[in-house]
């Protein structure tokens, strides 16, 4: 069945670094979404991206899909205290029962040390 | 607009116990799902359902049931409860719309499932 790979698992940045979150499937994905999650909270949906090698941005967050449309990341400049949460990335195929299945990444878990 | 609400919120079952864990949107959207959330292991999919008297299976839908008698309702049933559903667990729904179409889901505030 379709995987999406996430790394990386943990990340622990200062303050005002920039962090980066890459993701990675084993088919070609028609779209894939980003969502953030709080710690004790839940998924909240970021974005999603359909287009071979498209970029997005929103404020600090760079979100990007690939030219084969198999990975993406998404790359948080200056990173503040309120950025701490886990990041998931999930992925939807063309057709088929992949098509309505949303298949998330294991997320990578951010924490930003004051 | 409460979007998607989730009862109970907390739950302490014993083995071999059954319960329902409900799932209600407002929005009016057709696609449903319920996923289990583990330490170190993401979000799975359980069952999801496209519309009103359709579901399947998801990557982990073994000991749970689920039935969509109207756009609003996604149960999902735990039949005969076990330690290894100790989780939490989320329910989502968006608007309809497929591979590239699809549009973000909405998650409910979930439910913390203990079952000893």
């Amino acid at each position: 069945g379709q995987q999406v790979m996430q790394i990386p698992q943990y990340q622990h940045v200062q303050e005002g670094e920039d962090f980066t979150t890459y993701c990675n499937s084993s088919t070609t994905l028609s779209n894939i979404q980003w969502y953030k999650q709080r710690p004790g909270g839940h998924p909240v949906f970021l974005i999603q991206l359909v287009k071979s090698g498209e970029v997005k941005k929103q404020k600090r967050l760079t979100f990007q899909f690939g030219e084969a449309k198999k990975n993406s990341s998404l790359h948080i400049t200056a990173t503040q205290t309120t950025d701490v949460g886990t990041y998931f990335c999930a992925g939807l195929r063309d057709s088929g029962a992949g098509s309505y299945q949303l298949t998330f990444g294991k997320g990578t878990k951010l924490s930003v040390i004051p | 607009n409460a979007g998607v609400t989730q009862t109970p919120k907390f739950q302490v079952l014993k083995t071999g116990q059954s319960m329902t864990l409900q799932c209600a949107q407002d929005m009016n959207h057709e696609y449903m799902s319920w996923y289990r959330q583990d330490p170190g292991m993401g979000l799975r999919l359980i069952h999801y359902s496209v519309g009103a008297g359709i579901t399947d299976q998801g990557e982990v839908p073994n000991g749970y049931n689920v039935s969509r008698s109207t756009t609003e309702d996604f149960p999902l049933r735990l039949l005969s409860a076990a330690p290894s559903q100790t989780s939490v667990y989320f329910c989502a729904s968006s608007p309809p719309g497929q591979g590239a179409q699809s549009r973000g889901y909405t998650f409910g505030s979930g439910t913390r499932l203990t079952v000893v």
